[in-house]
């Protein structure tokens, strides 16, 4: 919860490469940990999410990794494709137990 | 299963004016939440529901704005007077009730003119 900074802001990568976002939170309650895509005019879609009892996370090409010590947390999708182009979120719940948004990353994945 | 629902889908209004978003969660999500979404950012939590009570309207600016969930199924959220600074996207969104997963409807795009 609180404050989640969210880096980069923008990400443009060749097709089948990887792509890394990164997000730093600050509250130390913090106990789950979803990531959204959200393509041009579509709703917020949930991707992969993590609870705090867990390092990493894979769902195919994607996956999740948490370092509950230095705060931050992490998208990785490798073998990128066109369709992956799209804003992701991260976001988190703390002590309030209320989704905090990131400020979001647009990926664009080139031929 | 159907996802969440919400109308309209786009509202153009002139300052001042009022307007009224409608949302209908996935059947059986007893926690509902409203979102604002402006351009170029990330959602940010307007207002949550636990059945037909609120749970956080911590950043509901109630001066202008309200909602309502009445019978713990359908709610709405209502601007009024709107100002420039109110366009954005208002998203809602569902859960099960003690789960964090929280599933989006398509938004409605408010333009205040």
């Amino acid at each position: 919860g609180e404050n989640v900074e969210q880096h980069p802001s923008t990400l443009s990568v060749q097709e089948g490469d990887s792509a890394v976002i990164k997000c730093t939170y600050s509250d130390s309650a913090s106990n789950y940990f979803p990531w959204y895509k959200q393509e041009l005019g579509k709703r917020p879609q949930l991707i992969i999410d993590i609870r705090s009892n867990v390092g990493e996370k894979k769902d195919q090409r994607i996956a999740v990794t948490l370092n509950k010590t230095a705060k931050h947390f992490s998208l990785h999708i490798t073998e990128t494709q066109p369709e992956d182009s799209a804003v992701y979120f991260c976001a988190n719940t703390g002590t309030a137990s209320k989704l905090t948004f990131g400020t979001g990353t647009r990926l664009q994945v080139t031929l | 299963e159907a996802g969440v629902a919400q109308s309209p889908r786009y509202k153009i209004i002139e300052k001042r004016q009022s307007v009224a978003f409608w949302c209908n969660p996935i059947s059986g999500h007893a926690t509902l939440y409203w979102y604002q979404q402006i351009l170029g950012q990330g959602p940010k939590l307007l207002i949550q529901f636990q059945n037909n009570g609120v749970v956080d309207d911590s950043q509901l600016p109630k001066d202008r704005f309200s909602a309502e969930r009445l019978k713990g199924v359908d709610s709405t959220l209502k601007i009024q007077p709107a100002k420039l600074e109110d366009s954005a996207v208002y998203l809602c969104a569902s859960s099960w009730t003690g789960t964090n997963e929280q599933y989006f409807g398509p938004g409605t795009r408010l333009t205040v003119t």
